[in-house]
């Protein structure tokens, strides 16, 4: 299995607060991303990261932001968390070995509820 | 943005059938994915195209990349409980920044024993 671990695993906060979800890998790979899962909508790419301090939006990064300080940690925050950012959140890694780079590995996800 | 048509949505079947499902985009893609999540975890990858026209399996397992670059299908034959759960399809155009992957909607595959 790869080496991811999300945290914490589950939360529940109330809106208007600032949550923080961390994923860390010891696979020591280049890409890292962030997802959420709802149903009806499958898997959406929030942020994504290619490189220490290299992140870039994704398809719903509003609300969100992400920070990568060192190659084995990809931090995303929700600022000020709403009711519609209730999700499962998960982290993806993958390696750069060319053409292999959608062999996205994933962790376990973090079940957040907004109350 | 681009999107993928994942069909069915869900399938009921008894065990032991063989399974169909399929992925549509409007746009091309140069890799197809294929994923399977577990209930309570993370997807885990099952087979990944790479050509056009590519036929390939994994067990019992088959894929295809669609010849013109806009769909694939997977086949589960002789299907077993532990194939419950979501299927995910997935495109990739290689060359886009971070090499993003788009997502189907998912196949939620039930099995009756």
């Amino acid at each position: 299995d790869a080496g991811i671990t999300q945290s914490p695993r589950h939360k529940v906060t109330e809106t208007g607060t600032p949550v923080t979800l961390r994923c860390h890998q010891t696979e020591n790979h280049r890409y890292m991303y962030w997802y959420r899962q709802d149903p009806g909508h499958g898997l959406r790419l929030i942020h994504y990261s290619y490189g220490v301090k290299d992140t870039d939006k994704g398809e719903v990064s509003d609300g969100y932001s992400v920070s990568r300080s060192k190659t084995e940690d990809f931090l995303l925050t929700l600022e000020s968390a709403t009711s519609s950012q209730t999700s499962v959140y998960f982290c993806a890694i993958s390696a750069s070995r060319p053409r292999h780079t959608g062999e996205l590995f994933f962790g376990e996800g973090s079940r957040l509820t907004v109350l | 943005g681009q999107q993928l048509n994942q069909s069915p949505q869900s399938m009921f079947i008894q065990e032991g059938e063989d399974v169909s499902m399929n992925c549509t985009s409007s746009s091309i893609f140069n890799t197809w994915l294929w994923y399977k999540q577990d209930p309570g975890e993370g997807p885990v990858l099952l087979i990944a195209l790479y050509k056009a026209g590519e036929l390939t399996s994994n067990g019992r397992l088959t894929a295809q990349f669609g010849i013109t670059r806009k769909d694939s299908f997977l086949n589960i034959s002789a299907s077993i409980p532990s194939d419950v759960g979501i299927y995910f399809c997935a495109g990739q155009l290689t060359g886009n920044a971070g090499n993003m992957l788009t997502f189907g909607g998912g196949t939620r595959l039930m099995v009756k024993p």
